[in-house]
């Protein structure tokens, strides 16, 4: 059964950046997936921050700020979520989750545990 | 302010049934499929209905999914007490070039 497990610092000083990883076990990434990231305050809904196309080409939410870069590691079963300049604001549970096909508005058909990712000083 | 419109809250007794709404745009839901998320307190979201009412393999055709123009809403029939969680909407947006959500409903049952 294929999981996804986020894993980060938690705790990450204003102005820092903050890495967070989402391996897959328990199977590979498929080369028809695409990888998203979703993020959802303290209290607050979901949000779409990017994704990753099976071929590594990058889409983020046009929302937000040009301060996140995902990328993917294969050989390593990851990928991964950086964010440059954060603030009180990104503090959220950040959630890896996997497209449900090869399409990129595909639903999220599985999803991490979840990482708490507090900004403060 | 979220791009897919979701009323807060909603209610409902066990057994009965009860409708959430998803109201959107012609470039969102209007263009694309929905998809639906449950998400239990303290829990990771959990594909509910995707493709505007397909369910996934375990989840119980007591939940539904309809769509039409630039709406859609999710029924529960029969509820149960642990269907008590939040409902997300979310489909692709042609205009954003991404995924939005809804804001969330509450549902709570009483």
């Amino acid at each position: 059964q294929v999981q996804l497990q986020e894993s980060g610092p938690g705790l990450v000083r204003p102005s820092g950046t903050l890495s967070l990883t989402c391996t897959v076990s328990g199977g590979s990434i498929s080369s028809n997936n695409y990888l998203n990231w979703v993020r959802q305050p303290p209290g607050k809904g979901l949000e779409w921050i990017g994704q990753i196309s099976h071929g590594g080409r990058p889409n983020y939410n046009p929302s937000l700020q040009s301060r996140f870069t995902i990328s993917v590691d294969k050989s390593k079963n990851q990928f991964s979520l950086r964010l440059n300049s954060v603030t009180a604001a990104d503090t959220a549970v950040y959630y890896c989750a996997r497209g449900k096909g090869g399409w990129a508005a595909d639903a999220f058909d599985l999803w991490g545990q979840g990482t708490i990712v507090t900004v403060s000083s | 302010q979220s791009v897919l419109t979701q009323p807060p809250s909603t209610s409902g007794t066990p057994g009965q049934r009860v409708t959430i709404s998803c109201s959107g745009s012609s470039s969102s839901i209007g263009s694309n499929t929905v998809n639906w998320y449950q998400q239990l307190p303290g829990t990771a979201p959990k594909l509910l209905i995707y493709s505007n009412n397909q369910r996934p393999s375990g989840v119980p055709d007591r939940f539904s999914g309809s769509k039409s123009d630039t709406s859609a809403s999710l029924a529960i029939s029969g509820l149960q007490s642990e269907d008590e969680a939040d409902y997300y909407c979310a489909a692709w947006d042609d205009s954003l070039n991404g995924v939005v959500f809804g804001g969330g409903t509450k549902l709570t049952v009483l």
